[in-house]
């Protein structure tokens, strides 16, 4: 299995652009996590996904964020518009398991720079 | 409230030498208890975990990890340390009160592995 697969790898955007940050978990996994991890914050829960049906988005800091899963191979993350302050490292994982259970096997990681 | 802590910014080891990262927790209820590994500029990797059964957990790459219930703790060992082994630990639990399994996190222990 190639894992969870993750794009863009980088991301360089301007205050006020939209980003589309992608996921694809690994086949078979029920669950879908997306993190955000920031020196000062650690790493933060964002939303997460069952059977590709949102669960628990509370983590989601404000309306500018938004997620999709609209079929169980494919993620979307996105931020409209942006900010400096959402300057992170973005990770999806996917898991066979609920949340806090079970192995998280985690994407490479989207590095969001917001100038 | 669920607490992950692990009190160490960084532990710095000779190589050859035994390493230990220390993980302490709260929570309700019994721990599930989990250790990642964050390599830089990768995602996190999973180490092992203790859910239930022998105190004595034992991982990838040659680590083990002790759960000590009287003392709230699940230090993550290993007998010999290698160069490579130099990393993001993070240490991370959720538990089985009630009916949300939500994942802690630590804020990490970067381990610095001395040739």
């Amino acid at each position: 299995d190639a894992g969870v697969i993750q794009s863009p790898r980088h991301e360089v955007t301007e205050m006020g652009q939209e980003v589309t940050l992608r996921c694809k978990p690994i086949s078979g996994h029920d669950y879908l996590f997306w993190y955000r991890q920031t020196m000062m914050r650690g790493l933060e829960l964002l939303i997460y996904f069952n059977n590709n049906v949102p669960i628990d988005d509370s983590g989601m800091p404000e309306d500018r964020f938004s997620a999709k899963m609209p079929n169980a191979s494919f993620s979307t993350l996105k931020i409209q518009p942006s900010e400096p302050r959402d300057s992170a490292v973005y990770f999806c994982a996917s898991s066979r398991d609920r949340e806090g259970t079970g192995e998280l096997f985690f994407g490479e990681g989207s590095r969001l720079t917001v100038l | 409230a669920q607490s992950v802590a692990q009190p160490e910014d960084q532990v710095n080891v000779a190589e050859g030498n035994p390493l230990t990262v220390k993980c302490t927790y709260s929570v309700s209820g019994n721990p599930y208890l989990f250790w990642y590994v964050q390599y830089p500029n990768r995602g996190l990797q999973f180490l092992l975990k203790y859910i239930t059964g022998d105190n004595l957990v034992k991982g990838s790459y040659g680590f083990e990890a002790e759960f000590n219930k009287s003392q709230t703790s699940f230090h993550l060992k290993k007998p010999s340390a290698l160069v490579s082994d130099s990393a993001l630990y993070f240490c991370a639990v959720s538990s089985n009160a009630g009916n949300n399994r939500k994942l802690i996190w630590g804020l990490g222990t970067s381990l610095a592995v001395n040739p």
